[in-house]
């Protein structure tokens, strides 16, 4: 099983101040079809997950400019270039290379 | 819409079973890629399953042999039969959809996309 680490677990942040989560994997994330399946999600308290980011940069649909990835083979970053009151939450990294899909720990951002 | 919504969480004895439904609207389930994902409470997501659109299922190991992934085509429906269950499989359980698209193809690739609003599992005595 490929093992996901986040750091930090958890970041307090200033509105309009830049954010930056760290993901690391136990096992290269490039895929037999040359592809890097890692994502990142976001989960508001009492909400299901959404999707922001996948194959390591490519923007979901509707998700702001402010949030960007980028990384290759084990280690992975997601920004936030200004933090906004919206972006409280968790954040998890996931990985979809092998099975079973595994999620980091997730990341607590919230506003100082 | 397109919406995926679960059912059929409750209360269950260690040991007992349920089965839960993740009923889609505005997608054909038998076309995509769909997976079970769970949260016990005040943890992270955990992975659970996947059925793809050929059929082919996937599970964690926590759950080979006790949970069954299928769906009914006729009722666009998808379904988490789970069986033994014990006090470690209490969770909210979400269906997700994986697919992204790349021109004008859609494929899967981690990218849950559309998640429902869970349906809470709680295994106790």
């Amino acid at each position: 099983e490929i093992v996901m680490t986040q750091t930090p677990l958890s970041s307090l942040v200033t509105l309009g101040q830049p954010a930056s989560i760290s993901c690391r994997s136990s096992q290269s994330l490039v895929h037999s079809d040359g592809n890097t399946y890692l994502s990142w999600l976001h989960q508001r308290p009492g909400q299901p997950p959404r999707l922001l980011i996948y194959k390591i940069s490519e923007r979901f649909s509707g998700v702001p400019d402010r949030f960007s990835g980028s990384g290759a083979g084990t280690d992975f970053t997601l920004k936030i270039s200004r933090v906004e009151a919206e972006d409280v939450g968790l954040y998890y990294c996931m990985q979809a290379a092998r099975f079973p899909y595994t999620f980091g720990q997730g990341t607590k951002l919230q506003i100082k | 819409d397109v919406q995926l919504v679960e059912s059929g969480g409750g209360v269950v004895q260690p040991g007992g079973s349920l089965r839960l439904s993740c009923a889609a609207s505005g997608l054909a389930v038998n076309t995509h890629y769909i997976n079970w994902v769970r949260q016990a409470p005040g943890k992270g997501l955990e992975w659970v399953s996947v059925m793809y659109k050929s059929g082919n299922t996937y599970y964690t190991d926590s759950v080979k042999g006790r949970f069954t992934i299928s769906r009914d085509s006729s009722k666009n429906t998808l379904y988490l039969q789970m069986n033994s269950l014990r006090a470690e499989d209490t969770a909210v359980y979400y269906c997700a959809r994986d697919r992204y698209c790349s021109g004008g193809t859609c494929y899967a690739g981690g990218a849950f996309d559309l998640w429902g609003r869970g349906t809470v599992v709680t295994v106790s005595s």
